[in-house]
């Protein structure tokens, strides 16, 4: 059964850190990987793709990683500024299956 | 377009009643999904079409929950009987079927409180 686990759960750092959030999961049959942002009391916002071919990709100052046979992907957001403060979600699609299985998230704090 | 839209935004009813949800996925996307998301945890997939065949169901979904989507556009999800612990924020994501255009679209999502 996929498992998929986010490190740290909570994050509070001061405006301008770059910062790493953690990704793994426990079987690396996925067709992919989806980073989500997701604001108090909304919906969720997709931030990256990564396809289980690919090992990275990149919008703006995010940068997503995936190394699917150790089970683990990062989040990369640099410069970070007060209105990237929300909840960060890693979810993966295993291979064979049309769903997603999330983490807890991560939840992120930049203060001014 | 204006993405994945869920109607209403939010709900409250007594226990024992029945409610509907609606869900408007983004036009071309053919795959639908609900999921449901409680306080601090990450959301739970519910069930998943593609056009208007329901292809998966979790054993989350209860006898009290069933989900259409009758001509492959809109989708509704509709609980009997809530019980307390169906208070969540009910999901809809929808994406397309073709690779490797599949990224999943979520919508605003619909707040139950079942009081």
């Amino acid at each position: 059964k996929q498992e998929v686990t986010q490190i740290p759960a909570a994050l509070s750092v001061p405006e301008g850190e770059n910062l790493v959030l953690n990704c793994s999961f426990t079987d690396s049959a996925i067709y992919n990987l989806q980073w989500f942002r997701q604001d108090p009391g909304k919906g969720l916002t997709s931030l990256l793709l990564i396809q289980s071919s690919q090992r990275e990709q990149t919008s703006g100052r995010l940068n997503a990683s995936l190394d699917k046979s150790s089970g683990r992907s990062t989040l990369y957001i640099a410069a970070s500024q007060p209105g990237d403060s929300a909840t960060y979600l890693c979810a993966v699609r295993p291979s064979g299956t049309y769903k997603y299985i999330f983490g807890t998230g991560t939840r992120l704090k930049v203060l001014a | 377009d204006t993405g994945v839209s869920q109607n209403p935004r939010h709900k409250i009813t007594k226990r024992g009643q029945n409610v509907t949800f609606r869900c408007d996925p983004i036009s071309e996307h053919n795959r639908l999904y609900w999921y449901r998301q409680t306080l601090g945890q990450g959301p739970e997939f519910l069930t998943y079409f593609q056009n208007e065949a329901q292809l998966e169901k979790s054993r989350l979904l209860s006898d009290r929950f069933s989900a259409e989507r009758p001509k492959g556009s809109f989708s509704t999800l509709e609980i009997q009987r809530t019980e307390q612990g169906d208070s969540a924020m009910y999901l809809c994501a929808s994406s397309l079927a073709l690779a490797p255009n599949t990224e999943a679209f979520f919508g605003q999502g619909t707040r139950l409180t079942v009081v």
